[in-house]
């Protein structure tokens, strides 16, 4: 079946410090990723994704470049800032015409500091 | 568009009681998808509606659980006899079925406390 692997957490950072989140996964065919971000108390927010092989998603200076070669979608940020600090989850959609349900990591907390 | 949103967003519960739980997702999505998303995990899937036909139910789904859509637009999770093991996070998302482009959005959660 499918699954997602995270690097585990917390990462610490002081501001403005290069942000690299490791995800890997596994899945048949080509399926579309996607890494989202909960702030404390709050639901899960989609913060970008790519739906096919080399395709990058960016959003708010954080990026993320599908890599069907290595199976990895590793988010990045050139610069962190202290409202960075959530958790954030990769997470995997099955190739079109399979399941529509989302796979997800168990998340890796950024805290972010002055 | 005011997004997804659940009610309510927190249940302190008995064990023994039954709760239920509703999410109204954003107009014109057909499909919603319920979650459950305990400390320290990621969100694990637990059942989801095209409209108002229930699609796919995980394992997870014990018999106590039950959930509609009845007029394919807001849902109701229902959780009878409710245990300890059932505090959690719940989940509410919402799509726009259109293949590899789908994209799901969450709501706030309401999360279970069962005493």
């Amino acid at each position: 079946g499918n699954s997602v692997t995270q690097m585990e957490g917390p990462v610490t950072l002081s501001e403005e410090a290069f942000l690299t989140i490791n995800c890997t996964y596994t899945a048949t065919g080509y399926p579309s990723l996607f890494w989202y971000v909960q702030y404390p108390g709050e639901g899960l927010q989609l913060l970008l994704k790519a739906t096919k092989a080399d395709d990058k998603g960016s959003n708010k200076g954080f990026e993320a470049t599908y890599r069907k070669e290595t199976t990895s979608f590793h988010l990045e940020k050139g610069s962190v800032q202290v409202s960075d600090s959530a958790v954030y989850f990769c997470a995997l959609r099955g190739a079109a015409g399979t399941a529509s349900k989302l796979t997800f990591g168990t998340g890796t907390r950024l805290q972010v500091t002055l | 568009d005011t997004g997804v949103s659940q009610d309510p967003r927190h249940k302190i519960t008995k064990r023994g009681q039954n709760v239920t739980f509703r999410c109204d997702p954003i107009s014109e999505h057909n499909r919603l998808y319920w979650y459950r998303q305990t400390l320290g995990q990621g969100p694990e899937f637990l059942t989801y509606f095209q409209n108002e036909a229930q699609l796919e139910k995980s394992r997870l789904l014990s018999d106590r659980f039950s959930a509609e859509r009845p007029k394919g637009s807001f849902s109701t999770l229902e959780i009878q006899r409710t245990e300890q093991g059932d505090s959690a996070m719940y989940l509410c998302a919402s799509s726009l079925a259109k293949g590899a482009r789908e994209t799901q959005y969450f709501g706030p959660g309401t999360r279970l406390l069962v005493l």
